[in-house]
C-alpha cells in the first residue's frame, strides 16, 4: 500500500523559512517522480514543483522559482521542500504527490498534506 | 492560476449523468494525457481517471473520461449522494514545462 506522510508545515512570519517533508513507502521511491501540490484555503489545486525519479530533473512554477527547492533522498525514500522567502500567498495545505512514473504522466497518490501559514 | 477551465458547479438528481468540461491548448491537453480527480470535503484528492480514460482499481465504472484535441470530459452516470465532491483536470503543460490543474468544478446531488 502506498503511503506518503508529509511534516513540517507551520506558522510562520512573511520572509521567513520551512522545510516540508515527505516521508514515503509501498512502491520503490526512486522509480517514480514526485511533486508538492499545494491548495489555498477555498481555492483550486496548484502544482508547486516536481522531482524526477532520479533526482536529477527539478520543475517549478513561476511564482516559487528562486524561493523554493526540491530535493529527495533516495536511500530514505523521503521527499523534501525547502522554502524560502515566504509571503502570505503561499499559504496553503502542501500535498506530497507520487506521479504515476514520469512528470508527464501525473499524479496517482497523495498523502494527507501539511499546512503552512504565512503570517504576521 | 489555473490554466485549465472547468465549470464551477455542475448539478444532476440520483440516477442522473452529469459531464463536467476541462479545456485547455496545445501545450497541455492538446499534447498530453489527462487526469481527473475527486476531493471529498477536508480529504486530499484521489485518482478517479488517469490517461485521459482508464480507471484505477477500485473506481466505479459510473465515472468515464475522454478526450479531444484541447479538451477533456469526466461524465459520471448514474449518480449518487456520495459523488457529491469536487473534481480537478490536470495535465503536463509543455510550455510551463510543469503541471497544471484545472480550476476545479463542484458537484452537488440534488
Amino acid at each position: 500500500e502506498v503511503q506518503l506522510l508529509e511534516s513540517g508545515g507551520d506558522l510562520v512570519q512573511p520572509g521567513g523559512s520551512l522545510r516540508l517533508s515527505c516521508t514515503t513507502s509501498g512502491f520503490t521511491f526512486g522509480s517514480c517522480a514526485m511533486s508538492w501540490v499545494r491548495q489555498a484555503p477555498g481555492k483550486a489545486l496548484e502544482w508547486v514543483s516536481g522531482i524526477s525519479g532520479r533526482g536529477d530533473a527539478t520543475y517549478y512554477t513561476h511564482s516559487v522559482k528562486g524561493r523554493f527547492t526540491i530535493s529527495s533522498d533516495n536511500s530514505e525514500s523521503a521527499l523534501y521542500l525547502q522554502m524560502n522567502s515566504l509571503r502570505a500567498e503561499d499559504t496553503a495545505v502542501y500535498y506530497c504527490a507520487k506521479a504515476i512514473q514520469y512528470s508527464k504522466s501525473g499524479i496517482d497518490f497523495w498523502g494527507q498534506g501539511t499546512l503552512v501559514t504565512v503570517s504576521s | 492560476q489555473s490554466v485549465l477551465t472547468q465549470p464551477p458547479s455542475a448539478s444532476g438528481t440520483p440516477g442522473q449523468r452529469v459531464t463536467i468540461s476541462c479545456s485547455g491548448s496545445s501545450s497541455n491537453i492538446g499534447s498530453n494525457t489527462v487526469n481527473w480527480y475527486q476531493q471529498l470535503p477536508g480529504t486530499a484528492p484521489k485518482l478517479l481517471i488517469y490517461t485521459n480514460s482508464q480507471r484505477p482499481s477500485g473506481v466505479p465504472d459510473r465515472f468515464s473520461g475522454s478526450k479531444s484535441g484541447t479538451s477533456a470530459s469526466l461524465a459520471i452516470s448514474g449518480l449518487q449522494s456520495e459523488d457529491e465532491s469536487d473534481y480537478y483536470c490536470a495535465a503536463w503543460d509543455d510550455s510551463l514545462n510543469g503541471l497544471v490543474f484545472g480550476t476545479g468544478t463542484k458537484v452537488t446531488v440534488l
